[in-house]
């Protein structure tokens, strides 16, 4: 089965600081997605990556996806405290398939 | 855009009890599924269908656990016989096939079993 690791797994970072998270899978990345989570509650889409090289911005969020490394990124710009969260990244597992196998995510936490 | 809303969003309840949940996708979606996710852990997949038909269901959904989609529209899942291991998180999520746009989530639905 596909695995996915995230890291780092926690992440404390001063207001305005940048900071980045990785993403990287054991196996062919077919699209990567990440999204953000608040405590106890449901996953808010940030971006979806289909392309090698691909990168999407957001806001001050910019994620991009390397294929031959397996691997994604997502950069936060001048993180606020609004940023703090659960940030997870799940992979599409299979050409054609939707079913997403997730990362175990990274709590960020920004202090102000 | 409603976005996709899951009932109820807690829910307690004595082992070997049945529970239902339901989750209603938004409007023009054709595919919804449902995840699990426990304490500490990423969603885990258990099933998707698109329209009506369940296309895939993950090794994690035994027996106990049953997913409908009748109309195409809004879906169950039902847990029977419940049992400690099943206290989770069971999040739905929807899409539109071939819109090149990502699966969105409800709110989830917190299952505590006692």
């Amino acid at each position: 089965s596909q695995e996915l690791e995230q890291s780092p797994q926690s992440l404390i970072v001063q207001e305005g600081k940048n900071l980045t998270i990785n993403c990287t899978s054991s196996k062919t990345l077919y699209g990567l997605y990440w999204y953000k989570q608040k405590y106890g509650e449901g996953l808010i889409f940030l971006m979806m990556l289909q392309k090698g090289g691909e990168e999407k911005s957001h806001e001050k969020i910019t994620a991009k996806l390397d294929e031959k490394k397996q691997q994604s990124s997502l950069h936060i710009t001048a993180s606020q405290p609004s940023h703090a969260g659960i940030y997870l990244c799940g992979a599409l597992t299979q050409g054609g398939s939707e079913k997403l196998v997730f990362g175990k995510g990274t709590k960020l936490t920004v202090n102000p | 855009d409603t976005g996709v809303s899951q009932n109820p969003r807690h829910k307690i309840t004595k082992r070997g009890q049945n529970v239902t949940f339901r989750c209603d996708p938004i409007s023009e979606h054709n595919r919804l599924y449902w995840y699990r996710q426990t304490l500490g852990q990423g969603p885990e997949f258990l099933t998707y269908f698109q329209n009506e038909a369940q296309l895939e269901k993950s090794r994690l959904l035994s027996d106990r656990f049953s997913a409908e989609r009748p109309k195409g529209s809004f879906s169950t899942l039902e847990i029977q016989r419940t049992e400690q291991g099943d206290s989770a998180m069971y999040l739905c999520a929807s899409s539109l096939a071939g819109s090149g746009v990502g699966q969105y989530f409800g709110p989830g639905t917190r299952l505590t079993v006692t």
